[in-house]
């Protein structure tokens, strides 16, 4: 059965401290990767996706993202962290050629950047 | 640009009632998909609507029904409500129905059922 784990439910982090956070899918063809970012009191947010191509991805608020198609992981990292990114954050895949757009999240993990 | 749009934003319902929720999807997407968020969990895949007609479905029991209007607007009707069903349900549109596409995401209905 296709399925994601994020390792790491919650992390707590200083300002200007590195992020990097797991995610490994278990799934048999082509995918899709997304990392979608929750902030407090708001929706679900796009932070970066990877369909094809370079598999070192760049999103939004300095945040990238790594495809190792050999470990099925796709690692989120930001060199420097703020208390802005305070947040959870998702990592989902969906199967690239399906006829319906089915994604598959992990369970998240909750980072709490103190100043 | 309008955003994808849920209401109500908070519900409660009692054992066995029924329920619908709303959904408008951002301008210029025709496709709907619904989650389930339970507390501490990752969005669940409900089902998908496209052209008015469901095109995929996760793992989620009959009583769980929806519908998508002409204007790609969408409802997901959940019947004889169980404890279990309490969660967060997020709408999602996207461009076209295909794996290839960008789902976005509303900012959920909470629903309590006591």
């Amino acid at each position: 059965a296709q399925s994601v784990s994020q390792h790491n439910h919650h992390v707590i982090l200083s300002e200007a401290a590195s992020l990097e956070l797991g995610c490994n899918y278990s799934y048999g063809g082509t995918v899709n990767l997304f990392w979608y970012v929750q902030y407090p009191g708001q929706h679900l947010q796009l932070l970066l996706k990877y369909f094809s191509g370079d598999p070192l991805v760049k999103g939004i608020k300095g945040f990238e993202a790594e495809f190792i198609k050999s470990k099925f992981s796709f690692n989120l990292r930001k060199p420097s962290v703020q208390w802005s990114d305070t947040a959870e954050y998702f990592c989902a895949v969906n199967a690239r050629n399906g006829g319906y757009n089915k994604l598959i999240f992990g369970a998240g993990t909750r980072l709490a950047v103190h100043p | 640009e309008t955003g994808v749009t849920q209401s109500p934003t908070h519900l409660i319902k009692t054992r066995g009632q029924q329920v619908t929720l709303r959904c408008s999807s951002q301008s210029g997407h025709n496709t709907v998909s619904w989650y389930q968020q339970a507390l501490g969990q990752g969005p669940q895949f409900i089902f998908q609507y496209y052209r008015e007609e469901e095109n995929g479905r996760g793992n989620f029991p009959p009583r769980f029904s929806g519908l998508q209007f002409p204007n790609y607007s969408s409802e997901l009707n959940v019947n004889a409500l169980e404890l279990d069903d309490s969660a967060l349900y997020l709408c999602a549109s996207s461009l076209a129905p295909g794996g290839g596409e960008t789902q976005y995401f509303g900012p959920g209905t909470r629903l309590l059922v006591l």
